[in-house]
């Protein structure tokens, strides 16, 4: 256990439904990352916030995800008018910005798995 | 050509053997990172390198940044030991880029 949560671990929906992800962070983690994986391929960036702002956003998030961090601690991420394609882990991690700058460790949650029938 | 390439892809070694799990990236870093993924999908960091070799317990990672080029090392191998190996990397900005994995077989 990393002490990153994610909610729920598994999720199966239909077609055009639309789902929401929590992920907590550790609690004085002030970078919140969202990736996804697809079977049998390495992580992809989604965004990522520091604190409460959202700083980067991918390419691969399209105008149906929207993300937000609206305390500056847990994340939710939203997927609208899901489609097959968006069956993935999706995979939360956070990390602490050092002040003196510098590399710094992620710790990844269990993430969710979405499944779009 | 994807920026951050691992091999091999899949491997099986036998209990006990040396295992090396190869990283190249094509661009400027400030950190490479190890992770370990078992059946599941949980994540666990293994090493975050900028610099020479780190060592924790049977696993030793080194890093080569003249040549854009990391090793992960697994000594003594054991079953539970299988696992997808994945290398990413920090370069602009803060995200991480991923390589594909390496799924790591370790038969008894």
């Amino acid at each position: 256990d990393t002490g990153v949560s994610q909610n729920p671990r598994h999720k199966i929906t239909k077609r055009g439904q639309n789902v929401t992800f929590r992920c907590d962070p550790i609690s004085e983690h002030n970078r919140l990352y969202w990736y996804r994986q697809t079977l049998g391929q390495g992580p992809e960036f989604l965004t990522y916030f520091q604190n409460e702002a959202q700083l980067e956003k991918s390419r691969l998030l399209s105008d149906r995800f929207s993300a937000e961090r609206p305390k500056g601690s847990f994340s939710t991420l939203e997927i609208q008018r899901t489609e097959q394609g968006d069956s993935a882990m999706y995979l939360c991690a956070s990390s602490l910005r050092k002040i003196a700058g510098g590399p710094n460790e992620q710790f990844f949650g269990p993430g969710t798995r979405l499944t779009v029938l | 050509k994807n920026e951050v390439e691992q091999s091999p892809q899949n491997l099986t070694a036998q209990e006990g053997e040396f295992i090396t799990i190869n990283c190249s990236y094509s661009v400027g870093i400030s950190a490479l990172h190890w992770l370990q993924q078992h059946p599941g999908g949980g994540i666990v960091s293994l090493f975050m390198l900028s610099s020479g070799k780190k060592k924790h317990g049977r696993l030793i990672a080194t890093i080569n940044i003249q040549e854009k080029h990391s090793s992960l090392h697994i000594t003594a191998s054991h079953p539970r030991d299988s696992a997808v190996y994945i290398c990413a990397v920090k370069a602009a900005g803060n995200k991480l880029t991923f390589g594909g994995g390496t799924r790591v077989l370790v038969k008894p």
